[in-house]
């Protein structure tokens, strides 16, 4: 089945230091990836879309320049919290969308909790 | 405005019981609908989907229902086992390609 491996799992950093995500498509090829956020007890809200060789879509109220995404290769998207601070502190999952598959394609990653100190 | 709605975010139901979890949404160009299953700490498991096109998929011991008139989907579990304890969120697809999600509902089953 479709695997999708996502590093670190958890991470603590100090505020004003950037913080880099990795998201791996293992057995398939992902031309599309979604970095989600989750507050506790909240839902997974949808930060920006990214398409392997073009700049990542942000949705209405997602700081670009905070959150940089990179979707350099197929199998490969990165999310970099840049000059992190406390309120950045959040669950952070990704998902790839396999292409052809309609219903079954969207796999998630385990997740990064990221706390800042 | 949140467009898929979990309004209970916990149940607790007996082993081998029925466990009905329950989803609304308001916009009517989703087109598909997806339950996710989810630990702590951990990402989102697919579960099952519907079209909108449908009413009824079934999977095993898992079953959803959609009513489009009123824009409502749930989820039944039958029968319940204690592994199915987890935090289970519906999702709806939207334009290019998005997943909407709701808040999630806690289930309990007690052995």
């Amino acid at each position: 089945g479709a695997v999708v491996s996502q590093h670190p799992s958890r991470v603590i950093c100090k505020s004003g230091t950037s913080v880099k995500i990795e998201c791996r498509s293992l057995d398939f090829q992902a031309t599309t990836m979604f970095w989600y956020r989750q507050f506790p007890k909240q839902s997974l809200m949808l930060m920006a879309t990214s398409n392997e060789g073009s700049k990542a879509t942000y949705e209405q109220g997602v700081e670009k320049d905070k959150f940089l995404i990179n979707h350099a290769s197929l199998t490969l998207s990165t999310l970099t919290v840049t000059s992190a601070h406390p309120e950045d502190s959040s669950f952070y999952i990704c998902s790839a969308r396999r292409e052809g598959r309609l219903l079954y394609g969207y796999t998630f990653g385990s997740g990064t909790r990221l706390t800042v100190v | 405005d949140q467009q898929v709605k979990q309004n209970s975010p916990s149940l607790s139901v007996q082993e081998g019981r029925i466990s009905i979890l329950n989803c609304d949404y308001t916009n009517s160009m989703f087109d598909y609908f997806l339950w996710y299953k989810k630990y702590p700490a951990e990402g989102p498991t697919f579960l099952i989907s519907i079209s909108s096109i449908k009413d009824k998929n079934e999977d095993g011991r898992f079953t959803v229902f959609l009513n489009k008139s009123a824009k409502h989907l749930s989820l039944h579990i039958v029968p319940s086992q204690p592994g199915d304890s987890a935090v289970y969120f519906c999702a709806a697809r939207g334009g290019s390609e998005k997943l909407v999600f709701g808040k999630g509902t806690k289930l309990t089953v007690n052995p």
